[in-house]
């Protein structure tokens, strides 16, 4: 079964740390994503990626940055921690620009941030 | 990119048929609709895709009327196990970088 992976289910951080997600898939799509999901709010775009090496701002990107080195791994870093970071974060991959298979989501991983 | 607007929430009895109309107004001529479900401490899952009129797979049924500004999701006899979010996109065929998944629709389904 094909897989998207985020290292951890749950992480505890303290203000000013410096958090990474790391997020890895194994189906070799190109395009990877990380969203944040906040009650009320829904699912809004962090940062993606088309290529290795490549990414581009979504729509919340201030406080975070990524990394990809390697086609399956995509990593959320946050360069200092804060209280209002405090949420889900979901990796995604898909394979095609216009995706017509869709996106497929990682679990997530819970920050808590404190 | 297209807004898309579902209602917040809804409630369904074990067994009955579920229809979730999302609408997209300003839809362009090109964009797909796409609908996602989501369980509790889970990431979204596609479910269902579709351009034009009816699309059907073992999960669920798509209905997209002629003017495509909005679109409904079927679901057939729904179980305790269909509670969940439902989110409807709107995507343009150049990829997917900036939809928004939007809060999407909450159904509860009762015994």
């Amino acid at each position: 079964d094909v897989k998207v992976t985020q290292s951890s289910r749950y992480l505890v951080k303290r203000t000013g740390e410096k958090v990474f997600l790391e997020c890895v898939q194994d189906m070799d799509h190109e395009n990877m994503f990380w969203y944040r999901q906040d009650p009320g709010l829904g699912l809004r775009l962090i940062y993606f990626s088309y290529d290795v090496k490549m990414k581009e701002k979504g729509d919340i990107p201030e406080g975070y940055s990524v990394s990809r080195e390697k086609k399956e791994r995509f990593s959320l870093i946050l360069e200092s921690a804060s209280t209002n970071q405090t949420s889900m974060y979901l990796c995604a991959s898909s394979l095609l620009e216009g995706a017509e298979d869709g996106y497929t989501f990682g679990s997530g991983t819970r920050l808590t941030v404190v | 990119l297209a807004k898309t607007t579902q209602p917040i929430s809804m409630d369904s009895y074990e067994g009955q048929e579920v229809n979730i109309t999302c609408s997209h107004n300003n839809i362009a001529t090109n964009d797909y609709i796409t609908w996602y479900q989501q369980f509790p401490s889970q990431g979204p899952r596609f479910i269902i895709q579709g351009y034009k009129t009816k699309v059907t797979n073992e999960v669920a049924s798509l209905f997209i009327p002629a003017d495509r500004k909005s679109s409904t999701l079927s679901l057939p006899r729904v179980s305790l196990s269909d509670t969940a979010v439902y989110y409807c996109l709107v995507v343009p065929p150049g990829g997917y970088q900036k939809v928004t998944f939007g809060t999407g629709t909450k159904l509860q389904v009762i015994p």
